[in-house]
């Protein structure tokens, strides 16, 4: 089985900070990597596909790179209802899907 | 735009089955995409349950896959969770998803429905 380390856990950060989480799989994935948001109480919602691919509708300051086993999510811009928990999900052929444990982003 | 929705028993015994529904409007569940479930227990990280594809190809995570069953009523237009001899451990909230275009990730989500196993 494939594992996802998804760090950090938690983070703080103010408006207008670039805001930056990372997640690595234990072994090759190619492009199959995913990042989600779930606000509390909520079902996440996919944010970017395929390592940096924007989903209809999210905003631009959202971005996603890397490949192979390392991989990075990003906010360029904070902004206030950005508070919530991102996860990454990555997807294997066989078919399997993991996700990370998330991290959950809080603003100061 | 398509809509899932979640239903079924908030409570099940230990030991019981759990068994889920969930309805997909807005697109044919018959035509292409697969169609999955995920859980999350309370306070704690997302898990893939199983998923299936033009009602008869199912893929399940390996750690559940001799207790999961997932189906397909096409003239319902809905799919099926069932989860057999529950414990605590399966206590979670449980979401139905429609799978991305290329299926390697959840484009569409239901909103969720808690289940509590216990006494």
């Amino acid at each position: 089985d494939i594992q996802m380390t998804q760090s950090p856990s938690s983070l703080s950060a103010s408006v207008g900070d670039r805001v930056t989480i990372t997640c690595q799989a234990s072994q090759d994935i190619s492009i199959y990597l995913n990042w989600y948001q779930q606000k509390p109480g909520k079902a996440p919602k996919l944010l970017i596909y395929d390592v940096s691919n924007l989903e209809t509708g999210v905003p631009s300051r959202f971005s996603g790179s890397g490949s192979g086993t390392d991989f990075t999510f990003t906010i360029s811009s904070l902004q206030p209802e950005d508070t919530a928990t991102y996860y990454c999900q990555q997807y294997d052929i066989l078919p399997s899907y993991t996700f990370g444990q998330g991290t959950k982003l809080e603003i100061k | 735009q398509v809509q899932l929705q979640e239903s079924g028993p908030g409570l099940v015994k230990p030991s019981e089955t759990l068994s889920l529904t969930c309805a997909v409007s807005g697109y044919s569940i018959s035509s292409d995409y697969y169609w999955g479930w995920i859980r999350q227990p309370p306070g704690k990280g997302l898990e893939w349950i199983g998923s299936i594809y033009h009602s008869e190809n199912t893929y399940y995570d390996p750690s559940l896959k001799s207790r999961v069953t997932i189906s397909v009523d096409t003239s319902k237009n809905r799919f099926s969770l069932k989860l057999t001899s529950v414990t605590a451990a399966d206590t979670a909230v449980y979401y139905c998803a429609r799978h991305c275009s290329g299926g390697s990730c959840f484009s569409n989500w239901g909103q969720g429905t808690l289940v509590t196993v216990s006494s």
